[in-house]
């Protein structure tokens, strides 16, 4: 079965500084890797996804992500972290296209001024 | 821009009623979703549905659960008898064909059983 673990719950950063949150995957094949963002009262947003290619994906807002296959990982990045990027941001895992994503817990961002 | 609508935005029941959690998806989307987040824990897969039949479903979705798409427009996840566990954010979602994966979600229903 797969799985997802994000192992920050939460993380504070300083306006303008970068920002990483992990994100390791367990799934036998390759997988279907997205970062959705919920800011409070909010929906989820998806941010980016990978399916194949180029393991290095752009998203909105100035995210990134890496697909490192040998770590099962896929780390979402921002050079520059800006206060309204405070929110909850989810990683999740999907075996096949589209159906049934399997969400790590979140980990809850907060920025400092 | 299009965007999946869920109503209500919040509701409270007692234990044992029925709800009925409504969601408008996005017009030109084929599959349709509804997953459910308790307090504190992780998003968690309900079910899919497509073609006017459930797909796929969780263990989650017992037969307590049942899911409809009654006209053209709404879906709709109904709890025949509510539980205190059921208390939880109930998310739907829809894509279209053209983006596998790429789920578009509302903001969700927030149900609380007393």
């Amino acid at each position: 079965a797969q799985s997802v673990t994000q192992p920050d719950i939460h993380i504070t950063v300083s306006e303008g500084a970068s920002l990483e949150l992990r994100c390791n995957y367990s799934y036998g094949a390759t997988p279907y890797l997205f970062w959705y963002v919920q800011s409070p009262g909010q929906g989820l947003q998806l941010l980016l996804k990978y399916f194949s290619g180029d393991t290095l994906v752009q998203g909105i807002k100035g995210f990134e992500a890496e697909f490192k296959r040998s770590q099962s990982s896929f780390n979402l990045r921002k050079p520059s972290v800006h206060w309204s990027d405070a929110a909850e941001y989810f990683c999740a895992v999907g075996a096949s296209a589209g159906n049934m994503l399997t969400f790590g817990g979140g980990t809850r961002l907060m920025v400092k001024p | 821009e299009p965007e999946v609508t869920q109503t209500p935005s919040h509701q409270v029941t007692q234990m044992g009623q029925e709800v009925i959690l409504r969601c408008v998806p996005i017009s030109n989307h084929l599959y349709f979703y509804w997953y459910r987040q308790i307090l504190g824990q992780k998003v968690e897969f309900l079910v899919s549905f497509y073609n006017n039949e459930i797909s796929e479903k969780s263990e989650i979705f017992d037969d307590q659960f049942s899911v409809e798409r009654p006209d053209g427009s709404n879906f709709t996840l109904k709890i025949r008898s509510t539980k205190l566990e059921d208390s939880a954010m109930y998310f739907c979602a829809s894509r279209g064909l053209a983006g596998p994966g790429e789920l578009f979600f509302g903001e969700g229903s927030r149900l609380t059983v007393l």
